[in-house]
């Protein structure tokens, strides 16, 4: 199966910072079939990013995703205090559809 | 708007089993592939099993290969989750996710939307 490893395990910043999390693939990702999730406690995940860089309905444009092959990344441009949460990506490209372990970006 | 609610959680014995289930709206279910995500307590994201939109082809973890069974009934629009032979490790709030493609088209895609979760606890 592919393994995602997500860095850094956790992002502490400030509201207005930027910030750039990561996922690397141990194999290249198939037609780029990458997604990004943001789950805030006692929510479920909810879909940010698919195909690597295209935005899921509503999401504000302070989230973008890039990369290809085996390294991908989401960035947000400028946190919002809701922005504090847990982000995942999954690969769902090649069953078995596996997820990151998680970064979790919290309030310095 | 997509609703997607699940039930059928609860608390089992290991080795026993428990059938959950996904009730669909707001959408032509048949339309569309279906996965289950489950989340252990305190942990991760872990992907379980996708049924395509046809219904055809079942894919599965490699930790509930042979242990669980994805299924459907389009007639009600339900989508199932049998799990036998359950372990401790199985414990987890099992998610139900529509997914993110075209209509009727067999494409691979993200969970693009979620359920609420129903808690499974696997103790004796």
């Amino acid at each position: 199966e592919i393994v995602l490893t997500q860095s850094p395990g956790t992002l502490s910043l400030s509201p207005g910072e930027g910030a750039t999390l990561s996922c690397m693939a141990s194999q290249s990702i198939s037609s780029s079939y990458i997604a990004w999730y943001q789950q805030k406690p006692g929510q479920a995940p909810r879909l940010l990013i698919f195909g690597a860089s295209s935005r899921a309905a509503g999401i504000p444009d302070r989230f973008s995703g890039s990369g290809s092959g085996t390294d991908f990344t989401i960035t947000i441009s400028r946190l919002e205090p809701e922005d504090f949460a847990v982000y995942y990506c999954q690969q769902y490209g090649t069953s078995p559809y596996t997820f990151g372990q998680g970064t979790k970006v919290e309030i310095k | 708007q997509v609703q997607l609610v699940e039930s059928g959680g609860g608390v089992v014995q290991p080795g026993g089993s428990l059938r959950l289930s996904c009730s669909a709206s707001g959408f032509t279910f048949s339309f569309f592939p279906m996965h289950w995500v489950r989340q252990a307590p305190g942990r991760g994201l872990e992907w379980v099993s996708v049924l395509s939109y046809d219904g055809n082809t079942k894919n599965y973890a490699d930790s509930v290969k042979g242990r669980f069974t994805i299924s459907r009934d389009t007639s009600n629009n339900t989508l199932y989750l049998q799990m036998n032979s359950l372990r401790a490790e199985d414990t987890a709030v099992y998610y139900c996710t529509k997914g993110l493609t075209p209509p009727r088209v067999l494409v691979n895609g993200p969970a693009g939307n979620w359920g609420q979760g129903t808690l499974v606890t696997v103790s004796s």
